[in-house]
């Protein structure tokens, strides 16, 4: 079955102590991204990447940082969180189509809270 | 930066009625995407539209994309209750960034 999985599900921390959610895909998609979805601003891409080792920048990048060594893997860190990163992230996977990336496979979601 | 707005965000509407979700975007593209979203759960894709004049249906949804304007609808037929969900669009530039709007927040009421 085409998957998306995020670990962990729910995630309770303090400013300042640092924080991984993992992100895998087992589709062989090229493309992956890490979204935030805040009440009224509706879904904001974090970074995305197109390849093994290439990552972007979204629309809202300041306080994240990934990583791609491997396909299926796409990992958000979060150096020092702060209580503004407070969200539900859901990490995405699109299939490539010719020239375009076509239905976009959303994993379950992360929702963080931040003290 | 490319901005994406729907409209309403908010819609109640009652059984057997029809209606439309309108998506407006400000910049070139002919890559338009719709997505459901029930309470509490992630998205999940439903159309995804690819040029101008790209017309594509699924049960009493209609997506419809006229990139001249920069808008895509999203009609809907006879509303039934299991079609109560928030509804998205999406655009993606020439950057292959993905922008997505406000989300529409559908409540069909029996």
């Amino acid at each position: 079955e085409a998957q998306v999985t995020q670990n962990p599900r729910y995630l309770i921390t303090v400013t300042g102590k640092k924080l991984t959610v993992t992100c895998s895909q087992n589709m062989n998609h090229e493309y992956m991204s890490w979204y935030r979805q805040d009440p009224g601003l509706g879904l904001r891409q974090i970074y995305y990447s197109m390849n093994v080792e290439v990552t972007d920048k979204g629309d809202v990048p300041e306080g994240y940082k990934v990583s791609r060594k491997e396909k299926r893997n796409f990992p958000l860190i979060l150096e020092s969180p702060s209580p503004n990163q407070t969200s539900l992230y859901f990490c995405a996977s699109p299939s490539a189509g010719e020239d375009t990336y076509n239905e976009q496979f959303f994993g379950p979601g992360t929702r963080l809270t931040v003290l | 930066e490319l901005k994406v707005e729907q409209n309403p965000l908010f819609l109640s509407m009652q059984e057997g009625k029809n209606y439309t979700i309108y998506c407006n975007y400000s910049t070139t593209s002919d890559r338009l995407y719709w997505y459901r979203q029930d309470p509490g759960k992630s998205l999940e894709s439903l159309f995804v539209l690819l040029s101008n004049g790209a017309v594509k249906q699924e049960g009493r949804l209609m997506a419809s994309l006229d990139t001249k304007a920069r808008l895509s609808t999203l009609h809907i037929t006879a509303a039934v209750h299991d079609l109560s969900a928030t509804y998205f669009c999406a655009v993606l530039n020439t950057g292959n960034q993905f922008y997505f709007g406000t989300g529409t927040s559908l409540t069909v009421i029996p």
